[in-house]
């Protein structure tokens, strides 16, 4: 399938400093990204939609100006968590949606990242 | 009420058993349903889309009762590999928003 990398895989960080996430589709063009967040024993939250080019969409109760986004190409996504507080510990995963190129249309997901602030 | 909701298990068979996991699902405007898969501190994998017609990939076979709103996954002859969460995923519009179920733990023994 097609597949989709993040990184870093894990970041350990203080509070009040920002951490970069990047998520990237390696063998395909992706005009749609998508930022989830999971905590322990819960699901998969969405957090915005990525569309390249353009503005991401935010889902309610995200914070745009805490969790930036910039989607400046089709294969690069970036989240930014800024001022990182603890309770901002989490597994964030990005998707990529594909529509075409050979795949089967489904979103495909990478491999999560895990932030720790301490 | 949460939109999609599922049993939290765990399951606990043995090899070789047959199971079913159920999910009810609020929005009666959701078009697309799915089951994923997620191992520990993984991310999510695309088990298989659910058609209302029902459908099978070998040992999994998923229906979808849309007058009911519930989904179901049957899983046959588990496989110690089949140990996983698995959730369920509704969307309104196809794969542009998907929206997940908390997920339900099977565990496969030998």
């Amino acid at each position: 399938g097609a597949v989709v990398s993040q990184h870093p895989s894990r970041v350990i960080c203080k509070s009040g400093t920002s951490v970069k996430i990047e998520c990237r589709s390696l063998d395909f063009q992706a005009t749609t990204m998508f930022w989830y967040r999971q905590f322990p024993k819960q699901s998969l939250m969405l957090m915005a939609t990525s569309n390249e080019g353009s503005k991401a969409t935010y889902e309610q109760g995200v914070e745009k100006d805490k969790f930036l986004i910039n989607h400046a190409s089709l294969t690069l996504s970036t989240l930014t968590v800024t001022s990182a507080h603890p309770e901002d510990s989490s597994f964030y995963i990005c998707s990529a949606r594909v529509l075409a190129g050979g795949f089967e249309e489904t979103q495909y997901f990478g491999p999560g990242t895990r932030l720790l602030v301490l | 009420r949460k939109e999609v909701e599922q049993d939290p298990g765990p399951f606990n068979v043995p090899e070789g058993a047959t199971v079913a996991f159920n999910c009810t699902y609020s929005n009666s405007a959701s078009q697309s349903f799915f089951w994923y898969r997620q191992d520990c501190r993984k991310e999510p994998k695309l088990l298989m889309s659910v058609y209302s017609s029902g459908n099978e990939d070998g040992r999994f076979t998923a229906q979808l009762n849309r007058a009911s709103q519930y989904i179901s996954l049957l899983i046959r002859d588990s496989k110690l590999s089949d140990s996983a969460t698995y959730l369920c995923v509704v969307s309104r519009t196809g794969f542009q928003k998907l929206v997940f179920g908390t997920g339900t733990r099977l565990l496969v023994s030998p």
